[in-house]
């Protein structure tokens, strides 16, 4: 059981280039998110997933997008990045309870 | 509008002693806390919740209480280890079709030898 992983770990982005964030998870949990953490915050939740095929808003959307195309997979998509989404973005995944997240991901933007 | 709020960034324990981690919220509508902790360069692991109609709740070394009239929750540890140091987040949680959290800026805690 691999729980839930990021890739990549780590990527530097010009502004204005675009990239994929991919989230997977193997406990056929229904529910899955996407959070950023910046230097002194707590995580703030970015999108989130209630089953394939469904997304929805979190606290701070603007600037990302998100496809839930399978199940086990919650892809976060920066079409335009800006030095503001510069931070560790961490997935996550649950049933009814608790969540598990994945170990981040660390963008940069320049 | 921060709906969860720890006020303290950091805190450092003697090992063996007792850590107490403290949160304020906001929002009245929450159907229960989390704490999570996290390491470095990991992502955060839960460690223990407690329903918003509870007061209490214990799972061994973790208690987690909970004072509704003064929006304030709190984590102890007891006993403190070494492995304990790490960044808690505390967090409220609404079931809304999904669970959303709101989390707290984090509470450095380091537990010294």
């Amino acid at each position: 059981n691999a729980g839930v992983t990021q890739t990549p770990k780590f990527r530097v982005l010009k502004t204005g280039q675009s990239m994929t964030l991919l989230c997977a998870q193997d406990m056929n949990h229904e529910y899955m998110y996407w959070y950023r953490q910046d230097p002194g915050m707590g995580l703030r939740l970015i999108h989130y997933s209630v089953g394939e095929g469904t997304t929805a808003k979190g606290e701070v959307p603007d600037g990302y997008n998100v496809s839930r195309l399978k199940k086990q997979n919650f892809l976060l998509g920066l079409e335009s990045a800006a030095p503001s989404q510069t931070s560790v973005y961490f997935c996550a995944s649950s049933w009814w309870s608790e969540q598990y997240f994945g170990p981040g991901t660390r963008l940069t933007v320049t | 509008d921060q709906q969860v709020k720890q006020n303290s960034p950091s805190l450092s324990v003697q090992e063996g002693r007792i850590s107490i981690l403290n949160c304020d919220y906001t929002n009245s509508m929450f159907d229960y806390f989390l704490w999570y902790k996290k390491y470095p360069a990991e992502g955060p692991t839960f460690l223990i919740s407690i329903s918003s109609i509870k007061d209490k709740n214990e799972d061994g070394r973790f208690t987690v209480f909970l004072n509704k009239s003064a929006k304030h929750l709190s984590l102890h540890i007891v006993p403190s280890q070494p492995g304990d140091s790490a960044v808690y987040f505390c967090a409220g949680a609404r079931i809304q079709g999904a669970q959303k959290l709101v989390f707290g800026q984090g509470t450095r805690l380091t537990i010294n030898p």
